[in-house]
């Protein structure tokens, strides 16, 4: 049964369109990420949500709309899409209570977008 | 400011060497992560470190802690080609947010 689960899992567009990414945990945890990784395989985090507040969003332009409709999904919507958009999309999901025993994270499959 | 630095970069070994990956930190940090990726694929947790001395084995792959050098080391013993990914060290930032801080990633490649 997959943990982590995002759709889909390539995305081919044209520059300008705009389009969503779907992601979905099934572990439980309270705290869902938005990464990106560039074609030199480096991970930016763009934002984080835990229990569906906003707690963690970097510079990322505001064509970029996270939205998260309860704790277990988390989705990522991208406006008027442009050709430096084109990477590989990672959704990850942990545990982050002061509590917890650590915070590692669990990752979808990846999106790979593609702008023509 | 928490600065992840992974060393080296890049590798390419021969089957059947020892090596060692080092991931350095800026600040103090008592979790530390290794993960694997594979060539199109997602990203894979291997060892999750949670205290100073703390050592974690798993086949050809041992990962230690030393969190007074802020400094862990993933040792590979005996290389096979099944072991060629990329492995990123993450640092927890241990703060409210408790966002992980990620290395630039060592890209492993063993030749048969």
């Amino acid at each position: 049964d997959t943990a982590v689960s995002q759709t889909p899992k390539y995305l081919v567009t044209q520059m300008g369109n705009d389009k969503s990414i779907k992601c979905e945990q099934n572990l439980g945890h309270d705290t869902m990420y938005w990464y990106k990784q560039d074609s030199k395989k480096f991970l930016k985090i763009m934002f984080s949500y835990n229990n569906k507040e906003l707690i963690i969003n970097e510079t990322v332009p505001n064509r970029f709309s996270p939205k998260s409709p309860d704790k277990a999904h988390l989705n990522l919507h991208i406006n008027s899409l442009e050709l430096g958009d084109s990477a590989v999309y990672f959704c990850a999901s942990s545990q982050v209570k002061i509590t917890a025993e650590n915070t590692e994270a669990f990752f979808g499959q990846g999106t790979r977008l593609t702008v023509v | 400011e928490l600065k992840v630095e992974q060393n080296p970069l890049f590798l390419s070994m021969q089957e059947g060497k020892n090596y060692t990956i080092y991931c350095n930190y800026s600040t103090t940090s008592d979790r530390l992560y290794w993960y694997r990726q594979d060539p199109g694929k997602s990203l894979e947790s291997l060892f999750v470190l949670l205290s100073n001395g703390a050592v974690k084995q798993e086949g050809r792959l041992m990962a230690s802690l030393d969190t007074k050098a802020r400094l862990s080391t993933l040792h590979i013993t005996a290389a096979v080609h099944d072991l060629s990914a990329t492995y990123f060290c993450a640092v927890d930032k241990a703060d409210s947010n408790y966002q992980l801080i990620w290395g630039a990633g060592t890209k492993l490649i063993i030749k048969p």
